[in-house]
């Protein structure tokens, strides 16, 4: 089953915060964070496991709640390069070694 | 390392025609999987190849089939294309497919094959 995302969009200024969040009905092993900025292919960002604790680099960081089937990608003082449409993908119990992927948030940083 | 290539990145078929597309993956990485990106669905997933073995599969029709050669490299095969079936396929590659506790590493992405169905 689909993971679901919130905001569906948003745009920030340079500088701004913003949290983009990913739920899912089924228990987690694990939670990933991809990128995709327009005309190109997805970029790896980070993997939480159960388990695990917040990952992050730069200022991008993440939370999985493992109780709640939830995680929160955090963008700290947004960039114009931070532009881009965010996937989180899911592996469950019901969908184990394979990443189903949510619908996207679209994100975009102005000046 | 070279990345992961897709050939080729475009392509326009007409409606009951059949599609093969190919995908060599990182150098070292065993593991493939195919993704179908579309505006309105995002990406889902359709299949993915390890040591030329297919551990599993989403809800696609038969219509979509694949395989993986033993160098790693693999193809997607779509028959009796319909005009639904325009978007645009990733590939992903992953160097270990599932580790012992059941979780898929990183994925490394190509730049797609876009399909125009007509």
């Amino acid at each position: 089953q689909q993971p679901v995302q919130s905001p569906q969009a948003v745009i920030l200024r340079e500088g701004e915060d913003a949290v983009i969040n990913c739920s899912s009905s089924k228990a987690l092993y694990s939670v990933h964070w991809y990128r995709q900025k327009h005309g190109e292919a997805p970029i790896f960002l980070m993997i939480l496991l159960k388990g695990g604790e917040q990952k992050g680099h730069d200022k991008i960081s993440a939370s999985f709640n493992e109780k709640k089937q939830q995680s929160s990608l955090y963008l700290t003082a947004s960039q114009l390069s931070y532009s881009g449409t965010y996937f989180c993908g899911t592996e469950s119990g019901t969908s184990y070694d394979k990443v189903i992927f949510g619908p996207g948030t679209s994100l975009s940083v102005i000046p | 390392k070279a990345g992961v290539t897709q050939t080729p990145r475009y392509l326009i078929k007409t409606r009951g025609q059949q599609v093969t597309l190919s995908c060599s993956p990182i150098s070292g990485h065993r593991s493939v999987s195919w993704y179908q990106q579309t505006p309105g669905q995002g990406l889902q997933f359709l299949f993915e190849y390890f040591s030329e073995t297919q551990r599993n599969k989403g809800n696609f029709p038969g219509r979509f089939s694949g395989r993986q050669f033993s160098n790693s490299r693999s193809e997607m095969n779509v028959s009796t294309l319909e005009l639904g079936d325009s978007a645009l396929y990733l590939c992903a590659s992953s160097c270990c497919g599932v580790n012992r506790q059941g979780k898929v590493h990183e994925q490394y992405f190509g730049p797609g094959t876009r399909l125009t169905v007509t």
